[in-house]
């Protein structure tokens, strides 16, 4: 496709419930990032990969966050046992190494 | 540690005004400094850039200066339409990987009225 694509746009899941978000990056690109944007804030960096391995998980907030790149394109963030601090926007970026990368529309995450 | 401060929003404006959104960035070294926008319903998109001090980004009419004396990377435009309302994110990166691992403010607000 001509950009970078999410799925789902939006979630809803009760707490307690998995969930797991895909990002389709760009062709090509090497890099890839995933941020959380909660409500009325700027992103924050959650991890990055360059093809398949994860070289960043920093800034993943806890064991619950798990992220992979299995074949160094499409990308999974996937949410274990959801709570309610979980509900957020969650922004997927690629890029091909130094240049500026390109954000998807997000997957809204609402937690009940 | 890294950060970027945002003059808070929302910002409200008439059309053809002047627009100045302040930007303040703490870094060790020399980051790369971004402007994005959000436009309501869409994604982040990239406004401009500057990679070094003294360096002028710009883009449709909005500009940036990449000021180390003062950390900061004022944006700036000279006549605002409504069309540019919008949330406004200053960010900054350290990686060589220009864009990567963005270190974001909070985003201000623009509301342009007619």
């Amino acid at each position: 496709g001509a950009g970078v694509s999410q799925s789902p746009r939006y979630k809803v899941a009760k707490r307690g419930q998995d969930v797991a978000l895909r990002c389709d990056p760009i062709s090509g690109h090497v890099s890839l990032f995933w941020y959380q944007q909660a409500l009325g804030q700027g992103p924050e960096f959650l991890t990055y990969f360059q093809n398949e391995a994860q070289l960043d998980k920093s800034g993943l907030p806890s064991d619950r966050f798990f992220a992979e790149r299995p074949e160094g394109s499409v990308s999974t963030l996937k949410i274990q046992r959801t709570q309610q601090e979980d509900s957020a926007v969650y922004l997927c970026a690629s890029s091909q190494g130094g240049t500026t990368g390109f954000f998807g529309p997000g997957t809204r995450l609402t937690v009940l | 540690g890294n950060s970027v401060t945002q003059m808070e929003g929302p910002v409200t404006l008439s059309e053809e005004a002047f627009l100045t959104i302040n930007c303040t960035y703490t870094a060790t070294g020399y980051p790369s400094l971004f402007w994005y926008v959000q436009y309501p319903g869409e994604g982040l998109q990239l406004l401009l850039k500057a990679t070094k001090a003294d360096d002028k980004g710009s883009n449709k009419g909005f500009e940036a200066t990449y000021r180390k004396e003062t950390t900061s990377f004022h944006l700036e435009k000279g006549s605002v339409q409504v069309s540019d309302s919008a949330v406004y994110f200053c960010a900054l990166s350290r990686s060589k990987n220009q864009g990567g691992k963005l270190i974001f403010g909070q985003g201000t607000e623009l509301s342009v009225k007619p």
